[in-house]
This record gives C-alpha cells, structure tokens and sequence, in this order.
C-alpha cells in the first residue's frame, strides 16, 4: 500500500528566505504525488501535483516541488516566502487505486 | 461555482448516538470522498463514490459507519452509536473523475465531538 512521511512537524524560516518543506514515499508502481495546504478553519486547498514528465512542478502561490525519484522524495519548495505562507501543508500519494494517502502534515511558520 | 459545502460546521453528541453529515459536491464532479481527520494527523481516507455507487468502502473503520448518495450529488455520512474515539473533522472531497489523478477539492469539514 501506498504511504508518505512528512519527517518535520514544525518548519520556521524567516520571511524572505527559501522555504522546503520534506516529503517521501513509499508506493508499488509510478506515484501521483499531491501538495496541499490547510489555513486554520479552512478546507485543504491544492497546491500542485506531479504525475508524469518533468521532475519540477510549478504550483499555487509561488510554491513549486521536485520529484526525485531515486531518493522517493517530493519536497515542496519556494525561494522567498511569505508570512502569509504559515500553514499546516500536506503531502499525499495515490497510486492506480481510489484512496489517497496523507502525510501527517508540517507546521511552516514564517516570521517577519 | 460554489465550492463543496459541508453541513453542520460542528456537531456535539453524546455517546452512544446517531449522527449525519452532510456533503455538497461541486456541480459536475462525479467522483465524491470522505475522509476523517484527527487532531495532529492528516486525513485519513473513509469511502468513495463514483456516481451513486460506493466503489471503495475499504477505510470505514467498523460497521457503525455508513455512506449514502442516492441522486450522485449530494453525500451522507451516517455513524450510528457514537463512540469518544469518533471524535474528528471530517471532510468531503470531489473531483472530476477521470483520470484518477484529478486533484481533490475539500469542503470546510464537520467538526464531530462525541461526549
């Protein structure tokens, strides 16, 4: 079964600098690889997935995220972030079937 | 258009009672999910409709919990006998459904106490 690690609980960076956020996988075959963010009393909202083809993917807000296959990571990444950029982000893995499978989620706070 | 909507906001129960939620896709979206999210944990994945069907029903967790979309819009999440441990958020995802790899959308969630 498919699964994913977020190893970090809490990322703090200060406002301006680059921002990454770790994730990786675990999944039999090719991996469809999803970030999300969740603002507090909001629903999850997309930010950007990888399916196929180029390993970086450009997303929402700025954020962008590299698939490394070879290392089965997908960090999530953004070169100067922004104090509205704190949030609760959420890595997910879904293979050929229904489901797809969160990670636990990463606290990124941001100070000005 | 709207978003998917989810009622109630929150809902407080007492133990051993049933409850309903409440997900309103968004228009068009065939494919509709509910999952359960835990203090400190991501959502964890309950059942999945494509149309009025379930096509996965693999992470209800026992058979108190129950799922209906009879017109294949709007989606019913029924929990009878409430437990403590029933405690969560639960949200409501839609999507288009093929290909598979369609991103989600989420309602706000239902906010499910059980005392």
């Amino acid at each position: 079964a498919q699964s994913v690690a977020q190893p970090e609980d809490q990322v703090n960076v200060a406002e301006g600098n680059p921002l990454t956020v770790k994730c990786t996988y675990s999944v039999s075959g090719n991996p469809y690889l999803f970030w999300y963010v969740q603002y507090p009393n909001r629903g999850l909202q997309f930010l950007l997935k990888y399916i196929t083809g180029d390993n970086l993917v450009k997303g929402s807000y700025g954020f962008e995220a590299e698939f490394n296959k070879s290392q089965t990571s997908f960090h999530l990444k953004k070169p100067s972030a922004l104090v509205s950029d704190s949030a609760l982000y959420f890595c997910a893995v879904r293979d050929k079937g229904n489901d797809m499978r969160f990670g636990a989620g990463t606290r990124l706070t941001v100070k000005p | 258009g709207a978003g998917v909507s989810q009622t109630p906001s929150n809902k407080v129960t007492e133990k051993g009672k049933y409850v309903e939620l409440r997900c309103d896709p968004i228009s068009g979206h065939t494919a509709l999910y509910w999952y359960r999210q835990s203090l400190g944990q991501g959502p964890e994945f309950l059942i999945y409709f494509q149309g009025t069907g379930a096509a996965d029903d693999s992470g209800l967790p026992n058979d108190r919990f129950f799922a209906v979309r009879p017109e294949g819009s709007v989606s019913t999440l029924k929990i009878q006998r409430t437990e403590r441990g029933d405690s969560a958020v639960y949200l409501c995802a839609s999507s288009r459904s093929l290909p598979n790899y369609n991103e989600q959308f989420f309602g706000p969630g239902t906010r499910l106490t059980v005392l």
